[in-house]
């Protein structure tokens, strides 16, 4: 299917096991962003990517690690997993830089570490 | 404090009713963006403004940018319009988005 995906879009994991949330996108945008959505703060980045093997931290980067091998695929790993990174996580693409254009979300995925 | 404010942060509104929702930024942007997020969870852009107005259908975005504020507006509300409204801001430098805590609408019948 065209579009954005996420998976898994529900993750139960532990405390200090590594996770890795994928994101798929198929209009070979040039850009990808992850976010993560907490009561109270909004959106907030992670890490985004302007091309392949071009990565940058965001503004809530410690304990994620993010690579991009190929440009659809965006995939964000919890290295150590902590409760506080129960949270909702979002991928997204664009095809300009900065706000030049149009954000394009994936449905989210549900982390709960517990 | 948050590069971007909304206000309010809760609205309750009779069908029909005129809505209006603020965001206030606080840095230089190339765009300000209108999102809208369903109970569910999926995240829609509704307009993407760096001046002046743009409408689709029923909403109306408007920025000022020299007061740092625009403001999104729903003409005959409708209970399908309940959702969370994020208002968000590219900066004109680099490539990050700022985003306000939203305002969750209901709509009632």
């Amino acid at each position: 299917d065209a579009g954005i995906t996420q998976s898994p879009r529900y993750k139960i994991t532990e405390t200090g096991r590594q996770v890795t949330l994928m994101c798929h996108q198929t209009w070979s945008h040039s850009y990808m962003f992850w976010y993560r959505q907490d009561l109270g703060h909004g959106l907030r980045l992670i890490y985004y990517s302007a091309a392949a093997d071009i990565t940058d931290k965001g503004e809530v980067p410690d304990g994620y690690v993010v690579s991009r091998s190929k440009t659809e695929n965006f995939p964000l790993t919890l290295e150590s997993a902590t409760r506080s990174q129960t949270s909702v996580y979002f991928c997204a693409s664009s095809d300009l830089a900065g706000g030049s254009g149009e954000q394009y979300f994936g449905p989210g995925t549900r982390l709960t570490v517990t | 404090k948050n590069e971007v404010e909304q206000s309010p942060q809760n609205l309750t509104a009779q069908e029909g009713e005129f809505i209006t929702i603020n965001c206030s930024y606080s840095v230089g942007i190339s765009a300000l963006h209108w999102l809208q997020q369903h109970p569910g969870g999926g995240i829609v852009s509704l307009f993407m403004l760096s001046s002046g107005k743009k409408k689709h259908g029923r909403l109306i975005a408007t920025i000022n940018i020299q007061e740092k504020h625009s403001s999104l507006h729903i003409t005959a509300s409708h209970p399908r319009d309940s959702a969370v409204y994020i208002c968000a801001v590219s900066r004109n430098t680099g490539n990050q988005f700022y985003f306000g805590t939203g305002t969750s609408l209901t709509v009632i019948p």
